[in-house]
Parts: structure tokens; C-alpha cells; sequence
């Protein structure tokens, strides 16, 4: 089973809101991605946590948080979004943060209004 | 730094006809190469891998792609196209960045199947 899951599929919220976006794996995976990916463009890497622990922070700003609870979970916490931050927001996980093949999931479609 | 180099922004068939999308990657070492699909509003669904086995790589789907190293190449194929293979199409490279990978992403090469 090569499935990553992600809640909600779609998002609507206003600039002051708080809202998180989910993604889980159950392959026992060590390290899992947060992605952003704007209309016709690649996937651009937001976040590494790589045994429950932050490992890469791609320059992202303060308004996106995410948080690692367990090895098979994986948030993102939202605050105070722009407009500009609408996109879709892709959660991957690989079985160590080396060479290994990613699996992404379905995404999150997030509109800020 | 390691990059990818998707060539065509568009590619339009017929089906039953074969597809070729064509990628170049520039790597310092032996890289690990990727290809990865996306159907609309969809996440992204690895096709196949590459890493330093086969030079003759076969995937999902018929799907193949071959990894020239003289040429630095790793073309995707595939014999006879359907109209279901109509999607967004990444080529990509793994990067070592501080002990950890990242994947490199081309452009992409939309694939257009006409009946």
C-alpha cells in the first residue's frame, strides 16, 4: 500500500482564519513533505520533517506552522493566509530522507478569500 | 547543483499513436530520476524510477523511459497512447541537500490525446 491521504480536499477560508490541513501514512515511513503548487507550475518544497522532526524550512512564512504529532501524521497549521497563498497543497512521505522514491497524496485545494 | 530540463511545454497525439516526452538532467553524480504524472486536480502518481540498475526503466501504465548518460537523457515513452494518459507530466531529479533529498522538478510537459 503506497497511499498518503490528505483532509480536507478542498478549503475555503477568509484572511483571518485558522484552519490545518492533514496528511497521513500508514508504510511506516520516516520522513514526510509539505508542498506548494501553484496552477501550471512544478510542486515547490515547503517543509522536511524527517523523523518527527523538522529538518528543512524552505524559507517559509511564519503564517504556515506545521507540526509532526507522530511518524504517521503530519500537519499544517494555517493563519492569517494571503490571497497569493491559494494553491495546492501536496503531502508526500518517503521511507527515510535519503535517495528513496516520495509518494504524494491528493492534495489540498486551498482558497483564501 | 543538479537541474531538469523538460523540453516541450506541450505535446499533442493521437490515440494509439506513441509518446515521447522528452527530459535533460545536468548532475554532478549518479542521479536518481523520476517520472511522475498528475491527471487534473489530482495529486502526483509515480510512473517509474530510475537508480543506477537498467538503463531500461518500465513503469506504470506501458510507460517506459531510457537513461542515457552520454546524452544526459531520460526520455519518457510510450507505444501506443490512450486517452486517459492525457495529464501533466514531471520529470525528476533527486538532490542531496544537507544530508537529505529533495526532488528537483521539470516544468513539466503537458500531454494532450486526440481521438
Amino acid at each position: 500500500d503506497t497511499e498518503v491521504t490528505q483532509t480536507p480536499k478542498h478549503l475555503v477560508m477568509g484572511m483571518t482564519n485558522k484552519k490545518s490541513l492533514k496528511c497521513e501514512q500508514h508504510m511506516g515511513h520516516r520522513a514526510m513533505y509539505w508542498y506548494k503548487q501553484k496552477a501550471k507550475k512544478p510542486p515547490e518544497l515547503m517543509f522536511v520533517y524527517s523523523y518527527e522532526k523538522l529538518s528543512i524550512n524552505e524559507s517559509v512564512p511564519s503564517r504556515f506552522s506545521p507540526e509532526c504529532p507522530n511518524s504517521s501524521l503530519l500537519n499544517l497549521h494555517l493563519h492569517a493566509l494571503q490571497p497569493e497563498d491559494s494553491a495546492l497543497y501536496l503531502c508526500a512521505s518517503s521511507h527515510s530522507s535519503g535517495k528513496e522514491t516520495q509518494y504524494f497524496g491528493p492534495g489540498t485545494r486551498l482558497l483564501v478569500l | 547543483a543538479q537541474s531538469v530540463t523538460q523540453l516541450d511545454s506541450h505535446v499533442s497525439v493521437s490515440e494509439g499513436t506513441p509518446v515521447l516526452l522528452r527530459c535533460n538532467y545536468s548532475s554532478s553524480y549518479s542521479p536518481s530520476l523520476f517520472w511522475y504524472v498528475q491527471h487534473p486536480n489530482k495529486g502526483l502518481q509515480l510512473l517509474l524510477k530510475y537508480t543506477s540498475a537498467a538503463t531500461l526503466v518500465k513503469g506504470i501504465n506501458g510507460f517506459e523511459a531510457e537513461f542515457k548518460k552520454s546524452e544526459t537523457s531520460f526520455h519518457l515513452t510510450k507505444p501506443s497512447a490512450h486517452m486517459s494518459d492525457a495529464a501533466e507530466y514531471f520529470c525528476v531529479v533527486s538532490d542531496k541537500f544537507g544530508g537529505y533529498n529533495k526532488l528537483i522538478f521539470g516544468a513539466g510537459t503537458r500531454l494532450a490525446v486526440h481521438p
